[in-house]
């Protein structure tokens, strides 16, 4: 199985800031590498798909980049609605797997 | 809307059975492969699960396979997850996504495995 490591595991920033959370891959994902946003009680909502696409709806602040095994989600301007549990999958091959998780919180 | 639904959750004995069920409204379900995902209490998510849009290809975890089923009836918009054999490592919240990028997920269902 590909093994993601995310890093890091939390996360303490400032409204404004700029934000990185990497995600890498034990072996070559080529770009198929999705971010998604959990909040409390809410269900996980896709964010970046296929490594850099914005996915429909979602501002403009969040981007992601990388391909074959390194992969980072930026944030830059982080807005209080941005405190969440963020988290990586790859859909590359079988099974897919996740990264453990970046809970984000405000300083 | 895409939405997904799900439900059957609950608190079982280990060796018990239990069947989840996710509805999907807002998109043509028949046109999607299915996908069940589950995150232990503290835990990380776990892929579990995949059937093809028309019921042809069913994957499985390893840590699932041969103790749960998962189908779909088109007619219904209704995916599903058929549990046998449950032990307390199945305590999970579970959820239902679609599509190979899993771009759309349910709210989750929890179920707990415990004497």
């Amino acid at each position: 199985d590909i093994q993601m490591t995310q890093s890091p595991s939390f996360l303490s920033a400032s409204v404004g800031d700029r934000v990185t959370i990497n995600c890498k891959a034990s072996q070559n994902i080529n770009r198929y590498l999705n971010w998604y946003q959990q909040k409390l009680g809410e269900a996980p909502k896709l964010l970046i798909y296929n490594a850099n696409s914005l996915q429909t709806g979602i501002p403009s602040r969040f981007s992601g980049s990388g391909s074959g095994t390194d992969f980072t989600l930026t944030i830059s301007s982080l807005q209080p609605e941005d405190v969440a549990t963020y988290f990586c999958l790859q859909h590359n091959s079988w099974p897919n797997t996740f990264g453990a998780g970046t809970k984000l919180e405000l300083k | 809307e895409v939405q997904l639904v799900e439900s059957g959750g609950g608190l079982v004995k280990p060796g018990s059975s239990l069947k989840l069920s996710c509805v999907a409204s807002g998109f043509t379900f028949s046109s999607y492969g299915m996908h069940w995902i589950r995150q232990a209490p503290k835990k990380g998510l776990e892929w579990i699960a995949l059937i093809y849009y028309d019921s042809s290809n069913k994957y499985y975890a390893d840590s699932v396979k041969g103790r749960f089923t998962i189908s779909r009836d088109n007619s219904k918009n209704t995916l599903y997850l058929e549990m046998n054999s449950l032990r307390s490592e199945d305590t999970a919240m579970y959820y239902c996504a679609r599509g190979r990028g899993l771009d759309y997920w349910g709210q989750g269902v929890m179920v707990t495995v415990s004497s």
